[in-house]
């Protein structure tokens, strides 16, 4: 099975501020990789796909690079509506694995 | 407007087994994979398996092996999860989710809203 691994775990951060969240696969995926959002008590919501193509709807104050193993999540400028947690997820191959999630809070 | 509703939330006495619903509109439901994501309390996600409607086809974590069935009413635009043996840690939020094609490298693109199914004695 590709292991995800994320980093940091969590993080405080200010309204405002630009925030890079990190993921990265056992093995390489090309571009198979997509990130999600979700809110407490909420479904996840989907972001990005192919490492870097925002879903439709999707603010741009989000964007994703990387491909292989190593792939950034970026957040421009923080927003309230943005404190959440964050997983990665590939779809390169059968088990589908997502990351452990890194959860972005107030500072 | 693609919307996944699923059924709503059970609880279930542990060695027993609950079938969750997920029902399908705004697509045409046999052109894309249908999957399953199960979340236990404040932990992360967990693919279980998934559905290919139009190819008939699933996938299954290896954790889920043989206690998991997943299976698709292209009638009614619906898939079903039956998980059995329940125990008490399989209390979670179980999503179904869509890939966006049949493709075995499509991304999700939606997801459903989730029910909670509680394994209690």
């Amino acid at each position: 099975d590709i292991q995800m691994t994320q980093s940091p775990s969590s993080l405080s951060a200010s309204v405002g501020d630009r925030v890079t969240i990190t993921c990265r696969a056992s093995q390489d995926i090309s571009n198979y990789l997509a990130w999600f959002q979700q809110k407490p008590g909420k479904a996840p919501k989907s972001l990005i796909y192919a490492a870097s193509s925002l879903q439709s709807g999707v603010p741009s104050k989000f964007s994703g690079s990387g491909s292989g193993t190593d792939f950034t999540l970026t957040i421009s400028s923080l927003q309230p509506e943005d404190f959440a947690t964050y997983f990665c997820q590939q779809y390169y191959g059968y088990p589908r694995t997502f990351g452990p999630g890194t959860k972005v809070d107030i500072k | 407007q693609v919307q996944l509703v699923q059924s709503g939330a059970e609880v279930k006495k542990p060695g027993s087994s609950v079938k969750v619903s997920c029902k399908a509109s705004g697509g045409t439901f046999s052109s894309y994979a249908i999957n399953w994501v199960r979340q236990a309390p404040g932990q992360g996600l967990e693919w279980m398996g998934g559905i290919i409607p139009v190819f008939g086809t699933t996938n299954y974590a290896q954790n889920f092996q043989g206690r998991v069935t997943i299976t698709a009413d292209e009638f009614t635009s619906t898939v079903y999860m039956e998980l059995n043996s329940l125990r008490s840690d399989d209390t979670a939020v179980f999503y179904c989710a869509r890939e966006r094609s049949s493709s075995s490298f499509a991304p999700i693109d939606y997801w459903g809203q989730g029910t909670l199914v509680t394994v209690s004695s």
